[in-house]
């Protein structure tokens, strides 16, 4: 099993949609991640968050520690939000090592 | 804005050779991570490096892989003689103050690596 589970594997939505991306996680963490892995390749940071809930424009990511899962939530989504949705956990004790789930792809359409 | 540098961006060497795959991270960061992807499968942890040591290495990085920061600048990652397996793209990645104490993560655009 791993320790890291992304819902769904694959997304397709209509630009304009409210998208949901989920992540379940097995292990005791000190903080979660969601990269973007763009289409080329390249990674970037999204959010890191350790409780409750951030926003950045129009992606909200929030966490439940007690559940141990956390959602990416994208407002109004756009074509050039597609791209794959990656979650990380790092581990409780002073770890640098993250542990990635296997990623959402989300395709937007116009 | 800064940024990491990957070089250079596709590498394809024969199998048995020795790689170096070159980054040069965010100038103020002090902590250095790489990272795989074997294509189709999720982003692995190999190792990172702090204060010019290895602080933390997964499974993966056995004695064929090293990594050094020859200079005030490049973080280097070297599989001494590379197996097909080794094909995958390797990220480079940067923290100010490491990702254990809450500074965020600069990725490069990665290297791919192809073994023949």
């Amino acid at each position: 099993k791993n320790e890291v589970e992304q819902s769904p594997q694959n997304l397709t939505a209509q630009e304009g949609e409210f998208i949901t991306i989920n992540c379940s996680y097995s292990v005791g963490i000190s903080a979660l991640h969601w990269l973007q892995q763009h289409p080329g390749g390249g990674i970037v940071s999204l959010f890191m968050l350790s409780s409750g809930k951030k926003k950045h424009g129009r992606l909200i990511a929030t966490i439940n520690i007690q559940e141990k899962h956390s959602s990416l939530h994208i407002t109004a989504s756009h074509p050039r939000d597609s791209a794959v949705y990656i979650c990380a956990v790092l581990g409780s004790y002073n770890t640098d090592k993250l542990i990635f789930g296997t990623g959402t792809r989300l395709q937007v359409f116009p | 804005e800064p940024e990491v540098t990957q070089t250079p961006s596709h590498q394809v060497t024969q199998m048995g050779q020795e790689v170096i795959l070159r980054c040069v991270p965010i100038s103020n960061h002090l902590y250095f991570y790489w990272y795989r992807q074997i294509l189709g499968q999720k982003v692995e942890f190999l190792v990172s490096f702090y204060n010019n040591e290895i602080s933390e290495k997964s499974e993966i990085f056995d004695d064929q892989f090293s990594v050094e920061r020859p200079d005030g600048s490049n973080f280097t990652l070297k599989i001494r003689s590379t197996k097909l397996e080794d094909s995958a793209m390797y990220f480079c990645a940067s923290s100010e103050q490491g990702i254990s104490r809450g500074s965020p993560l600069h990725f490069g655009n990665g290297t791919r690596l192809t073994v023949t």
